[in-house]
């Protein structure tokens, strides 16, 4: 079945850039229907939903960090990844990858990856 | 502050029924679907409910979910000890292109 893990640095210093892909497997990015996205959970807090991109590339960003965030899509490696500049330690949470259904008439995160502990911190 | 209001707590007997509810407006609940995640400790979430009332396939019909005007409420019946675990509820919003939001979550506590 398809599965997702997300890989990255789990320590950033502040004003540098987090880097964090998510690796699909057991299907292909690029089957469309479904778009990848990115949410986090600061610790001890609730999910904040970062954005997605389906496999065209086309993407679409939470306005509150809209300024900062980059998500692309490499579907030869069946991949997506989540760039976030200028960090602080607001962003230390653990981020997940997620698989988001959208028809018509209704959406949902499906399939989640375990999720990926970010700490900033010099 | 999250753009959807639930209570920060819930608790339960075994057998006993109990409700979570989830506060929006207009741009979200009141416009589009809501959805529910359980989150077990240490865990990602996962999918209980969409589309308002619709249960995944493999969720016990224990749980459901329901919608009128702005507010959303997810009801679990027969309540389990496994049940114990964060909610959340979630939407999306057409207000300031905001996209998709969650609720703060209630943290369920089986006693």
């Amino acid at each position: 079945q398809v599965q997702l893990q997300e890989s990255g640095p789990g320590l950033v210093k502040p004003s540098q850039t987090l880097s964090l892909t998510c690796t699909v497997s057991g299907g292909s990015i690029s089957s469309g229907g479904y778009y990848w996205s990115w949410i986090r959970q600061h610790p001890g807090k609730g999910l904040e939903w970062i954005g997605y991109i389906y496999y065209s590339g086309s993407t679409y960003y939470n306005p509150s960090l809209k300024s900062r965030v980059t998500i692309s899509v490499d579907t030869s490696k069946n991949q997506f990844s989540l760039k976030l500049s200028s960090v602080t330690a607001a962003d230390t949470a653990v981020y997940y990858c997620a698989r988001w259904v959208v028809t018509a008439t209704y959406w949902y995160f499906d399939l989640w990856g375990r999720g990926t502990l970010v700490t900033v911190s010099s | 502050q999250s753009v959807l209001t639930q209570p920060p707590s819930a608790s339960g007997t075994p057998g006993q029924r109990v409700t979570i509810s989830c506060s929006g407006s207009s741009s979200n609940i009141g416009s589009n679907t809501v959805n529910w995640y359980q989150q077990l400790p240490g865990t990602a979430p996962k999918l209980l409910i969409y589309s308002n009332n619709q249960r995944p396939s493999g969720v016990p019909d224990r749980f459901s979910g329901s919608k009128s005007g702005t507010s959303a409420s997810l009801a679990i019946s027969g309540l389990q000890s496994e049940d114990e675990a964060d909610y959340y509820c979630a939407a999306w919003d057409d207000s300031l292109n905001r996209g998709v939001v969650f609720g703060g979550g209630t943290k369920l506590t089986v006693l």
